[in-house]
């Protein structure tokens, strides 16, 4: 069974400080990793790809992978109140015809004024 | 921004009923997914759908669930013979390519009595 894991938290922080996100897998031929967000009752929304090890940045968000070991993590930069959310990390197994995800139980993060 | 439309937001339908979720993916992608999220869990992988067949399933995905992309635009998830279990939400997603990330629809939720 390959799985995702992330503290569901909640992640709570001050506005304006860096929330950093975590997320394990299992899958070590794991090639393509994804960050979503999710409001309540809504939608994942995709906020980060990364498929590379190393550091990937987007605005106030930066995604970093280390394959060795099967980890990948979500920094959010000058957190804003409106970032308060469950953040989703969802990785595409190896070998996988269908192109499906399997995604870890979220993390709810908090951001207070 | 293009995005996913899926109708009916909310379906409320009794246990033993057959229903049809409804979604029309972006035009110009090639890859169709549906995932549901029963209440406070993981967003779990139903199917993957891509040039008019069924690329992928999970075992959630049984002989009670099926999908047709019955013209160019509509793709369709039926369940037959509900149950309460089913109570859940159903996203419907679509990618351009099978290495990237999705952009999922705004759900129906379905209740079953």
């Amino acid at each position: 069974q390959k799985e995702v894991e992330q503290n569901s938290g909640p992640l709570s922080v001050p506005e304006g400080a860096i929330a950093s996100l975590n997320c394990t897998y299992s899958d070590r031929g794991s090639q393509s990793f994804f960050w979503y967000r999710q409001y309540s009752g809504k939608s994942p929304e995709l906020i980060m790809s990364i498929y590379s090890n190393g550091d990937k940045e987007d605005g106030r968000f930066t995604a970093q992978l280390n394959k060795a070991s099967q980890y990948v993590s979500l920094l959010i930069r000058d957190s804003q109140p409106s970032d308060s959310a469950t953040y989703l990390c969802a990785v595409r197994p190896y070998n996988n015809a269908g192109n499906m995800l399997t995604f870890g139980g979220g993390t709810r993060l908090m951001v207070k004024p | 921004e293009p995005e996913v439309t899926q109708t009916p937001s909310h379906q409320v339908t009794q246990m033993g009923q057959e229903v049809i979720l409804r979604c029309v993916p972006i035009s110009n992608h090639l890859y169709f997914y549906w995932y549901r999220q029963i209440l406070g869990q993981k967003v779990e992988f139903l199917v993957s759908f891509y040039n008019n067949e069924i690329s992928e399933k999970s075992e959630i995905f049984d002989d009670q669930f099926s999908v047709e992309r019955p013209d160019g635009s509509n793709f369709t998830l039926k369940i037959r013979s509900t149950k309460l279990e089913d109570s859940a939400m159903y996203f419907c997603a679509s990618s351009e390519d099978g290495d990237g990330g999705y952009t999922f629809g705004s759900g129906t939720r379905l209740t079953v009595v």
